[in-house]
């Protein structure tokens, strides 16, 4: 399977703020995905990074909340913007191989705490 | 879209003994069904998936099964042991078989 490298792997930040999370994965991969697992949480669909196009948004995430690049086939990063304590989670970036409905696999995750 | 529920929240096993964790799903197209476990502060790792043309499958002390019909699946866990304890979660894969929804956990203690 895919080796899922997230970076940072923690941060702690002031309200306000944003903070980009890269995801690298050492293969080309066609579909890229950003989760979100608040505290004692399940893990929530924020969005489908697309190579070459924009990213695909569940309901209840927008882009100018959670900006998403996906440059190549190897990265993609997630911004979360203007910060408050509600953005207090796990951040986790999880990849599928070429063939649909393969599992998916996920990174270690970002654990963000905003003050 | 997908709306997958997950029962129990919490299950408390003694070592040895079985554990079924439940999981139901609103949307008939649903194709692909892993279950992933997650331990405390780490990412969550597929331990056994199912596909809607299989109605049981199985890996060691670990067994997924499907009912379309019902649209439920369930895993079961033999034998179990201490290391089992951790966080479950199913999930279920939306028309575009991209798409992974997840049900909101179950907590399984093992007791020695």
């Amino acid at each position: 399977s895919a080796v899922i490298s997230q970076k940072p792997s923690r941060d702690i930040c002031q309200r306000g703020t944003s903070l980009t999370i890269q995801c690298q994965v050492d293969s080309q991969v066609t579909m890229m995905f950003w989760y979100r697992q608040q505290p004692g949480q399940s893990l929530t669909l924020i969005a489908t990074a697309n190579q070459g196009s924009e990213a695909t948004y569940e309901s209840g995430f927008v882009i100018d909340k959670f900006p998403i690049s996906r440059p190549n086939l190897t990265f993609s990063t997630l911004t979360v913007s203007n910060m408050s304590p509600e953005d207090s989670s796990i951040y986790l970036c999880s990849v599928e191989t070429d063939r649909p409905g393969q599992p998916q696999h996920f990174g270690d995750g970002t654990r963000l705490s905003i003050l | 879209g997908e709306n997958v529920e997950q029962h129990p929240s919490t299950l408390s096993v003694q070592e040895g003994d079985s554990a079924v964790i439940k999981c139901t799903y609103s949307d008939s197209a649903s194709n692909y069904f892993p279950w992933y476990k997650q331990e405390l502060g780490k990412r969550p790792q597929l331990i056994i998936d199912i596909r809607s043309n299989v109605g049981e499958k199985k890996d060691q002390r670990i067994a997924v099964t499907l009912n379309k019909t019902a649209k439920h699946f369930s895993l079961h866990i033999t034998e179990t042991q201490p290391e089992d304890s951790a966080v479950y979660f199913c999930a279920a894969s939306w028309r575009n078989f991209n798409k992974f929804y997840f049900g909101s956990g179950t907590k399984l203690n093992v007791k020695p």
